[in-house]
């Protein structure tokens, strides 16, 4: 079973849209969540970084953390064509930093 | 805003040839790490870092592998003897003092390494 899932994509909306992305994991030790978007051939940009089950809100993004069900999400609103890339969600468990990475969801805002 | 630099931007070498990826982690950042990305497929950890030895290192990190940090800026992955399959990005990335080393990671924009 793998450690961490997403759907590849792609996910292709209209500009102003509200984007959901959503991650499952299986491994119930991982305790920090975290997404990254990633354009192409550049390196993972760090969005949001939450711990505990619940919602966390900056600016038009918004990741939602379900531990019971190992599911994370990030909702953005009023997307925009530069939001255009991938978008990759990682963890870890609380002993060190080694991050697991889902395999990313590549995002398409049309004008 | 600081960030972590990586050069070259891209690296062609031939396989059996050593390589040398250079980092500059963010000033203040103690924890150091290396995580590569083949064409494709998802991002795979390497290696961690922190004063001045190694604490955690992946499967993928073999004798092949080394890091260092030369200086107080640099942050270096070697590799001593490349194959075909060692082809990928590689990312290096640091995380500040605060939280143990449950920091979120900044990534730089990765070195290209291309083995022909």
């Amino acid at each position: 079973q793998k450690e961490v899932e997403q759907d590849p994509g792609p996910l292709s909306v209209p500009e102003g849209a509200i984007v959901s992305l959503n991650c499952t994991y299986s491994n119930s030790a991982f305790q920090y969540f975290m997404w990254y978007r990633q354009y192409s051939r550049k390196g993972p940009e760090l969005l949001m970084y939450t711990y505990s089950s619940g919602n966390k809100e900056d600016g038009r993004f918004t990741a939602q953390v379900d531990k019971s069900s190992k599911y994370i999400s990030l909702f953005i609103r009023d997307s925009q064509p530069s939001d255009s890339a991938t978008y990759l969600c990682a963890t870890n468990v609380n002993a060190g930093n080694m991050l697991t990475f889902g395999g990313g969801t590549r995002l398409m805002v049309k004008p | 805003e600081p960030e972590v630099t990586q050069t070259p931007s891209h690296q062609v070498t031939q396989m059996g040839q050593e390589v040398i990826l250079r980092c500059v982690p963010i000033s203040n950042h103690l924890y150091f790490y290396w995580y590569r990305q083949i064409l494709g497929q998802k991002v795979e950890f390497l290696v961690s870092f922190y004063n001045n030895e190694i604490s955690e290192k992946s499967e993928i990190f073999d004798d092949q592998f080394s890091v260092e940090r030369p200086d107080g800026s640099n942050f270096t992955l070697k590799i001593r003897s490349t194959k075909l399959e060692d082809s990928a990005m590689y990312f290096c990335a640091s995380s500040p003092p605060q939280g143990g080393g449950n920091s979120p990671l900044h990534f730089g924009n990765g070195t290209r390494l291309t083995v022909t």
